[in-house]
């Protein structure tokens, strides 16, 4: 069965509004989460770091008041897209590290569409 | 800088065996991963290889050269179904993925 849920799996929104895409671990807990984005055709580009308890680490060229990312506890990281634009629009992903667990025990989510009109 | 290198696009026969090559080049090394990702859908995990050689698992292998910088990925008896993108990732010395854009692979019967 799954390991890692996303919650929605697709939304549209109106161009300036939020939106909150949640990510869950199901069967373990997770220090560490991650969150991507991916434009069609492109590679997977990571934007942050999400680490249970503390800040998030943006990657290089992420806004951090624009991506929102909280990690309140060790099963639940979720990613605000505050005053989304038409630009915004794109595939969001998150991925598990189990806490404790070897490198190779990396899990992805399915993924959320996000659509900004 | 850290770099990975595969081929855009490869087409393949229902049936037969392709090879998706990746060199790559990151800072420190844990270990390279293959994903398989269908349009519209999250990666899903292959392989995964961090010393030197050739894990098979099924139809599918990996093989590492950490020395040369070089992973390739061997798809034997294709399916119409292996029609997707594979993503060669590296991990660096912060557990991080290396994405490239990844080989798309179209089948045909």
């Amino acid at each position: 069965g799954a390991v890692v849920s996303q919650h929605p799996s697709w939304v549209i929104c109106k161009s300036g509004t939020s939106v909150k895409i949640e990510c869950r671990s199901l069967d373990f807990q997770a220090t560490t989460m991650f969150w991507y984005r991916q434009f069609p055709k492109q590679s997977l580009m990571l934007m942050a770091t999400s680490n249970e308890g503390s800040k998030a680490t943006y990657e290089q060229g992420v806004e951090k008041d624009k991506f929102l990312i909280n990690h309140a506890s060790l099963t639940l990281s979720t990613l605000t897209v505050t005053s989304a634009h038409p630009e915004d629009s794109s595939f969001y992903i998150c991925s598990v590290h189990r806490t404790g667990g070897t490198p190779y025990e990396q899990y992805f989510g399915p993924g959320t569409r996000l659509t900004v009109t | 800088g850290q770099n990975i290198d595969q081929p855009t696009e490869m087409t393949a026969t229902e049936g037969a065996i392709v090879q998706i090559n990746c060199t790559y080049q990151t800072s420190g090394f844990n270990g390279l991963f293959w994903y398989q990702q269908h349009a519209g859908e999250a990666p899903t995990f292959l392989s995964y290889n961090v010393l030197d050689g050739l894990e098979e698992k099924g139809r599918f292998s990996s093989f590492l050269s950490r020395s040369k910088g070089y992973s390739y990925l061997l798809l034997k008896e294709l399916q119409m179904k292996d029609s997707a993108s594979y993503l060669c990732a590296p991990m660096d010395s912060n557990y991080q993925l290396i994405w490239g854009a990844g080989t798309k692979l179209i089948i045909k019967p």
